[in-house]
């Protein structure tokens, strides 16, 4: 069976650019999580759905970031305009109704 | 405010001995605890897991104690194999809240040949 995939694995990209992230969960699992990790402050959760609907989206840094889970199989988070200090390994995670979370390979995000 | 924490950024032990990774929480809330491992260019992966009403769960050369007093979890590997040396996560989760997990910042074991 399918892990969670993510795309695309790499991207570089110029400040200012739109940047967006795609995550395709394990196929059954009811919720989905975005997460951020950087150096300075590790592991951290951006917002998490539950069938389909944005559940906490308390760690969203700013309006600049959205995130989208237009159906059970799909979900994208976007960055308008990008700055620099968005850098960072974006994972996508998933998991049915369990505290365990299946997490993808994640996108490492570079913007200069 | 760390919520999570896992103050040894890294740990370096010898292969066949045994592993010691140790994580601290100050959220009592908390009464369900992971433990999650990830090799570079690849997403964590979890390894085990402790409910608050246990104080030891094990599973093949993986334990993981829990003492609720002194907030504290840890997690054994014994013996401990090369193909072992990652970064290993502790996350914590109140299941009277959210699905929030909340991870530590990873210690980076290396089990040396």
């Amino acid at each position: 069976d399918a892990g969670v995939i993510q795309s695309p694995r790499h991207e570089v990209t110029e400040m200012g650019q739109e940047v967006t992230l795609r995550c395709k969960p394990i196929s059954g699992h009811n919720s989905l999580f975005w997460y951020r990790q950087t150096m300075m402050r590790g592991l951290e959760l951006l917002i998490y759905f539950n069938n389909n609907v944005p559940i906490d989206d308390s760690g969203m840094p700013e309006d600049r970031f959205s995130a989208k889970m237009p159906n059970a199989s799909f979900s994208t988070l976007k960055i308008q305009p990008s700055e620099p200090r968005d850098s960072a390994v974006y994972f996508c995670a998933s998991s049915l109704f369990s505290y365990e979370q299946y997490f993808g390979p994640g996108t490492r995000l570079t913007v200069t | 405010d760390q919520q999570v924490k896992q103050n040894s950024p890294s740990l370096s032990v010898q292969e066949g001995r045994i592993s010691i990774l140790n994580c601290d929480y100050t959220n009592s809330m908390f009464d369900y605890f992971l433990w999650y491992k990830k090799y570079p260019a690849e997403g964590p992966t979890f390894l085990i897991s402790i409910s608050s009403i246990k104080d030891k769960n094990e599973d093949g050369r993986f334990t993981v104690f829990l003492n609720k007093s002194a907030k504290h979890l840890s997690l054994h590997i014994v013996p401990s194999q090369p193909g072992d040396s990652a970064v290993y996560f502790c996350a914590a989760i109140s299941s009277s809240g959210s699905e929030k997990l909340v991870f530590g910042k990873g210690t980076k074991l290396t089990v040396n040949p």
